[in-house]
């Protein structure tokens, strides 16, 4: 079992350009949530999907980010028009019964 | 408000010495407390639970309700234990609020 895999690790985008992170849960979970860490912050939610439907989006921006968990493929959380903010490491993680299992994180830089 | 604080940003300690990274909590329910831990170049990693009581690499925590406390303690400290630990809280749908984290960097 690979663990919770994400890519890229880096992203590197230029402002007003979009973004997008994608996350694979580990074998066998159907349960993926979302964090944010900024710069000298700790991790802060943003969204909590079960495949092909989202169940808790309370932590995510109102405007420019969505997140979806298709039947098939991996969670994807997608950033529109990014400004330089939105430079952050963005964590995912899978949920077996009751730990979540995280990924490595990818480090979206906006220029 | 839920929310987690961990005061220090670093602490430095000798190998062999006590240490004890601090924890406390703001929850208006029945608090479900988490330490992780990440290790240089590695995933953030579970270390340990409160609710199963366990030690895990020598380090324990106890849940203080009265003092909103979920402190992380280990007797003697080994290089290997430097790290980034994270203190959290379990809130509704299993969602995790962390704390800002302590990097723990023990010397030889």
């Amino acid at each position: 079992n690979a663990g919770v895999m994400q890519n890229p690790r880096h992203l590197v985008r230029r402002r007003g350009q979009e973004a997008r992170l994608r996350c694979s849960p580990m074998k066998g979970h159907s349960h993926v949530y979302w964090y944010r860490q900024l710069p000298e912050e700790g991790l802060k939610f943003m969204v909590y999907l079960q495949k092909e439907n989202i169940i808790d989006e309370s932590g995510m921006p109102k405007e420019r980010f969505s997140a979806e968990f298709p039947k098939e493929g991996p969670s994807i959380l997608r950033i529109q028009q990014v400004v330089r903010g939105d430079s952050a490491a963005y964590f995912c993680a899978s949920i077996g019964t009751d730990t979540q299992y995280f990924g490595p994180g990818t480090r979206l830089t906006v220029l | 408000a839920q929310r987690v604080t961990q005061p220090e940003k670093l602490l430095s300690v000798f190998k062999g010495a006590p240490v004890e990274l601090k924890c406390n909590y703001s929850y208006s329910g029945s608090p479900e407390l988490f330490w992780y831990v990440q290790y240089s170049r590695q995933r953030l990693q579970l270390l340990l639970r409160h609710i199963s009581r366990e030690s895990i690499k020598g380090f324990t925590a106890d849940l203080n309700k009265g003092e909103t406390s979920f402190h992380l303690k280990k007797p003697f400290a080994q290089e290997e234990d430097s790290a980034m630990y994270y203190c959290a809280l379990v809130t509704g749908f299993q969602k995790l609020v962390f704390g800002t984290g302590t990097r723990l960097l023990v010397s030889p």
